[in-house]
């Protein structure tokens, strides 16, 4: 594809609820990020994949955050039981090779919890 | 946690001024790369340089790097008003399964004509 695409671009979720945030990497990437960024902070660091593995996920904040990617393409940020803390802009990123390289980001979808 | 600590946290000036933002980040890495970001959107990589390398350019874009204080600086010069965003420094950490890059909290940049 053109470049990274996320879907939905806004969600509101009211408290409780569950939500799944959808990205689509760049055609042929192997490496697949999430990427949480709070107003006004650098983004940090959720979980990697490099395809289908999930190779590092230390940084997911509680047991309520899954992510997969189980072709190795696309992949799914499902948060259960959303809390108000939850709300920010969650980034996905991919790149061609290894984790050493360059980012594409996609969009991100900002997360509104009420 | 952040790796990287971006200074300063804002920085305004007019256009076709320079702008000189630094970055200090604190555990060993394999190359450090800066990013930009407009408001509401994702972020765009702009220049990578290596542990190796001292300094690196990219059109307007005068990267450095030292290892031995652990910083770099972005310079960019003939600032234009396109160029308002927020810049961020991001490293490469081996967590002993992969690499992640660990990024900043960047520095907001507001040129005015």
């Amino acid at each position: 594809g053109a470049g990274v695409s996320q879907s939905p671009r806004y969600k509101v979720a009211k408290r409780g609820q569950d939500v799944a945030l959808r990205c689509d990497p760049i055609s042929g990437h192997v490496s697949l990020f999430w990427y949480q960024q709070a107003l006004g902070q650098g983004p940090e660091f959720l979980t990697y994949f490099q395809n289908e593995a999930q190779l590092d996920k230390s940084g997911l904040p509680s047991d309520r955050f899954f992510a997969e990617r189980p072709e190795g393409s696309v992949s799914t940020l499902k948060i259960q039981r959303t809390q108000q803390e939850d709300s920010a802009v969650y980034l996905c990123a991919s790149s061609l090779g290894g984790s050493h390289g360059k980012l594409f980001f996609g969009s991100g979808t900002q997360l509104s919890v009420l | 946690s952040q790796q990287g600590e971006e200074d300063p946290q804002a920085l305004s000036i007019q256009e076709g001024e320079n702008a000189t933002m630094n970055c200090s980040y604190k555990t060993s890495i394999n190359n450090l790369q800066w990013y930009r970001q407009n408001s509401g959107r994702g972020l765009v990589h702009l220049i990578l340089i290596r542990s190796n390398e001292r300094e690196k350019h990219s059109g307007r874009l005068r990267v450095t790097l030292d290892t031995s204080k652990k910083s770099s600086s972005l310079l960019i010069t003939a600032s234009r008003a396109a160029d308002t965003a927020s810049y961020f420094c991001a490293t490469d950490e081996y967590t002993g399964t992969a690499s992640k890059l660990t990024f900043g909290t960047g520095t907001r940049l507001q040129v005015t004509l």
